[in-house]
């Protein structure tokens, strides 16, 4: 079945240490998302790739840092200058505006849970 | 930046009931979205709006695009007990040349049977 898959669905950090959370997708998609969703609260956007080799800055890039190597993977990388980093990290992807059908929609993976031990 | 007011942020309804939730901004979008959360898990998209005015459905859930294209809402009739979590619309628009997605801070939905 096609979809996006993220890894591992938990994921406990120490101070002072860098983790980094998988996506991978095989919908043949462009465009990849990472979000930061906190309790009660909307998503909130880290960073985005619309092509291989490209990533741009969402609203709270600080303290994450991605790398899109192939069209299938995106993985996000929370450094230890992210202060705050526990929270449910969402991958998605999209056809993304390159594409003829841009516009289309996102979909998410079902999220990896990061705390702080 | 471009915000999402979501309402209401929470209901407690009971099984049969139908349940209007809805979103609006001082921004204009060009597509809306309408995502169901079940906890633990990622946002499942449930229906997807492109053009002002546009009213679509899905089983029992309707949303429609507002002609102003700075709000959007969604109805679902006749709820039961799955229909139970954590609703969230969102609004695209494009921002120094790309897509960007703004979410709401989302509608939990609980109902008693």
């Amino acid at each position: 079945d096609g979809g996006i898959t993220q890894s591992p669905k938990y994921l406990f950090r120490k101070e002072g240490q860098n983790v980094t959370l998988s996506c991978e997708q095989n919908l043949n998609h462009d465009a990849m998302y990472w979000y930061r969703q906190d309790p009660g609260q909307g998503l909130r956007l880290i960073y985005y790739s619309q092509i291989v080799n490209d990533f741009q800055k969402g609203d709270i890039a600080e303290g994450y840092s991605v790398s899109r190597e192939k069209k299938e993977s995106f993985p996000l990388t929370v450094t230890s200058a992210q202060k705050n980093p526990t929270a449910f990290y969402l991958c998605a992807s999209s056809m993304g505006d390159r594409s003829p059908y841009g516009n289309q929609p996102q979909h998410f993976g079902d999220g990896t849970r990061l705390s702080i031990l | 930046g471009q915000q999402l007011n979501q309402s209401p942020q929470s209901m407690f309804i009971q099984e049969g009931e139908d349940v209007s939730m809805n979103c609006t901004s001082s921004s204009i979008f060009n597509t809306w979205l309408w995502y169901k959360q079940d906890p633990g898990e990622g946002p499942v998209l449930l229906i997807a709006l492109y053009k002002a005015g546009e009213l679509t459905s899905n089983g029992r859930l309707t949303a429609q695009f507002g002609i102003t294209r700075k709000d959007s809402f969604l109805n679902i009739s006749a709820s039961i007990p799955s229909d139970v979590g954590i609703y969230f619309c969102a609004g695209r628009l494009r921002v120094q040349g790309a897509q960007k997605l703004v979410f709401g801070q989302g509608t939990r939905l609980t109902i008693n049977p």
